[in-house]
């Protein structure tokens, strides 16, 4: 049974950075072809991709974003974790991981997300 | 960047009606559209893949069709369950991976 969950700190400061942790089950990242993912949807809005982290370490982000987001793994804890740096007011969202599988790029199983929100 | 574009933005429908949701994209993505569903405070869940796939555990009244820039997924006979926001989303062009601004089904 594939699961994930986010974790991470439910309010923030403008400037500050932000760190999520996705710890899933069911699947490993040293697994050929598994990808995991963060998504975000600010209330009421729609979907935006972040980034991507791969089985092979390869890393993918939003064009946006790339300058302040950094994706990571540790395998043997089967998380992966995302830094958003200089966060703002608008970065105020529900933040998912979720599972893709390379050649397959749509996710098939999603967190249940955690509602971040800047806010001095 | 490949822009998405749903259409209707909401869609007021009764019960056992056929709904038929529309999905443009700004460059062609052959098949590779996925279609996903949202209810209030829960992720969203896949429901079709490869523009006409449905994912396990789907029920067989949504369907999806479309290749290239234009895509319908179509529910048949419309649920109380079914009321919910839809987006597609492309994977054919990326990064960026692209996601619709959503099509609202609500009660009428």
């Amino acid at each position: 049974q594939v699961t994930l969950r986010e974790s991470g700190p439910a309010l923030v400061k403008p400037t500050q950075t932000l760190t999520l942790t996705c710890t899933f089950s069911g699947f490993s990242l040293t697994t050929s072809g598994l990808c995991v993912s963060w998504i975000r949807q600010p209330p009421g809005k729609a979907l935006e991709w972040l980034a991507r982290l791969d089985w092979d370490d390869d890393k993918y982000y939003s064009t946006s974003l790339k300058t302040r987001l950094t994706i990571s793994k540790d395998t043997s804890k089967n998380q992966v974790v995302l830094t958003m740096t200089n966060m703002d007011p608008v970065d105020t969202a529900t933040y998912y991981c979720a599972r893709t599988r390379d050649g397959y790029n749509y996710f098939d199983f999603w967190g249940r997300g955690t509602l971040v929100t800047v806010s001095s | 960047e490949i822009v998405m574009t749903q259409s209707p933005v909401t869609l007021s429908v009764s019960p056992g009606e056929r709904v038929t949701l529309s999905c443009r994209a700004s460059q062609s993505l052959s098949s590779n559209l996925a279609w996903y569903q949202q209810k209030p405070g829960q992720a969203p869940r896949l429901l079709i893949y490869d523009a006409s796939t449905r994912a396990t555990g789907i029920p067989a009244r949504f369907s999806g069709s479309g290749s290239g820039t234009e895509f319908t997924l179509t529910i048949s006979s419309l649920q109380s369950e079914d009321f919910a926001v839809y987006y597609c989303q492309q994977y054919n062009n990326w990064p960026p991976l692209t996601f619709g601004q959503g099509t609202k089904v609500e009660i009428k």
